[in-house]
């Protein structure tokens, strides 16, 4: 168990609130992810952070932006939900120690329905 | 665009056969990752492989990475129903990339 954990586990909102959905890990990995998992797509990179205050854009970025204010927490924010972001969200966490492990840990994934 | 390309997308077998799905790309990786994802949770790294030409085993799996570094695959002997998930493979491009990217994934079913 490598210490990583979303919240929440599931979610319904309606179009054009916002949303934030929380990863934490307490196993000090520099790396941090954000993943959305659709049927035909696999997982596709939403942004991801290298640091405290680093954070890059992935190649699904529009419409979410992130923040990482300490070390053991990521959050994604859907600004406004729209129909088009239902979907699985999966944070992963990577890279510890001097040496980097490439191998991702994976949290149990957010469902997140917007009606 | 999609950097790695994964097949067959699905496999539906019966228990006892054998199977191998492939990741192929036109791009040079430093690496790729095995993951096997089971309902309702997250992916979990089974193998990495660095090296081209590299072989590993995994109990009944195992993985190949390409000479070229440009493809790899999986291979399961006497396939069990607790083989059955999605199966996804990830990798790093060559430069130092750590972000792993991901291929669509085979959704294997083993049928008792």
């Amino acid at each position: 168990d490598a210490g990583i954990t979303q919240s929440p586990r599931h979610k319904v909102t309606e179009t054009g609130t916002p949303v934030t959905l929380r990863c934490h890990q307490t196993e000090n990995h520099r790396y941090m992810y954000w993943y959305r998992q659709d049927p035909g797509h696999g997982l596709r990179l939403i942004h991801y952070s290298y640091g405290v205050k680093d954070t890059d854009k992935g190649e699904v970025s529009d419409g979410y932006s992130v923040s990482r204010s300490k070390t053991e927490d990521f959050l994604l924010t859907l600004e406004s939900a729209t129909s088009s972001q239902t979907s699985v969200y999966f944070c992963a966490i990577s890279g510890t120690g001097r040496s980097m492990n490439t191998e991702a840990f994976f949290g149990q994934g957010t469902r997140l329905t917007v009606v | 665009t999609q950097l790695l390309k994964q097949s067959p997308q699905f496999l539906s077998i019966q228990e006892g056969e054998n199977l191998t799905v492939y990741c192929n790309s036109s791009s040079v990786f430093s690496s790729l990752q095995w993951y096997r994802q089971e309902p309702g949770e997250g992916p979990v790294l089974l193998v990495t492989v660095v090296t081209g030409g590299e072989v590993k085993k995994l109990k009944r799996l195992t993985f190949q990475f390409g000479d070229a570094r440009k493809d790899s695959s999986l291979h399961i002997t006497a396939a069990q129903t607790g083989d059955t998930g999605l199966y996804l493979c990830a990798g790093f491009l060559i430069g130092g990339s750590y972000i792993p990217t991901f291929g669509r994934g085979t959704s294997l079913i083993v049928h008792p």
